[in-house]
């Protein structure tokens, strides 16, 4: 069974400084690893995914992430946080094949003015 | 959200009564869900579509039934045997075929409220 584990239910920062939200996975296969950011009573937006090829993936709005086999991590980061990063962070996984996505319980991101 | 509709908006409904949700994709995809998010549990899927006039449970099925008659229509009717249908309900579609990487989008979503 695949499954994602977001450990912080709220992560705050300072805008300006670094911003990571952590994300582990568990599949029985290759991991096919995606971040989407859901805004207040929105659908969720895309950021980025990892697929295959190089470990440090870069998304939309400055975003990027770092995927790590051994630790079984997809930690999402941005250099800078803004004020309108604020909002809800999902990681996903799906097994090479599978049509179905496991999601995280999803990571509140607060960016203090 | 783009290519993705979901209508209406915003639903009331009573105890007792069905109500049908609609999405609608113009991206020619194949694939086609339905999840449900309730506050700090994240993301469940109800029903999932792989091809027209095919559809399979998800982890949460029971008091929902689909159709998929049409690729670009899935609509979801939430039925009077779910027992707390209270929700954000979000549709998502994804292209291609099994195997393949591409990525599920999502609508802009509904959110039910049974009164």
């Amino acid at each position: 069974a695949q499954s994602v584990a977001q450990p912080e239910d709220q992560v705050n920062v300072a805008e300006g400084n670094p911003l990571t939200v952590k994300c582990t996975y568990s599949v029985s296969g290759n991991p096919y690893l995606f971040w989407y950011v859901q805004y207040p009573n929105r659908g969720l937006q895309f950021l980025l995914k990892y697929i295959t090829g190089d470990n440090l993936v870069k998304g939309s709005y400055g975003f990027e992430a770092e995927f790590n086999k051994s630790q079984t991590s997809f930690h999402l980061k941005k250099p800078s946080a803004l004020v309108s990063d604020s909002a809800l962070y999902f990681c996903a996984v799906r097994d090479y094949g599978n049509n179905r996505l496991a999601f995280g319980k999803g990571n509140q991101v607060v960016v203090i003015p | 959200d783009g290519g993705i509709t979901q209508s209406p908006k915003y639903l009331f409904r009573k105890e007792g009564q069905n109500v049908t949700l609609s999405c609608e994709q113009n991206l020619n995809h194949d694939a086609m869900y339905w999840y449900r998010q309730d506050p700090g549990q994240g993301l469940r899927l109800i029903y999932y579509s792989q091809i027209v006039n095919d559809f399979q449970k998800g982890d949460i099925a029971e008091g929902y039934s689909v159709s998929r008659e049409k690729k670009e229509s899935f609509p979801l009717t939430v039925t009077s045997a779910q027992k707390n249908p209270t929700a954000f309900y979000l549709c998502a579609s994804r292209g291609a075929k099994r195997g393949r990487t591409d990525t599920q989008y999502f609508g802009p979503g509904t959110r039910l409220t049974v009164l």
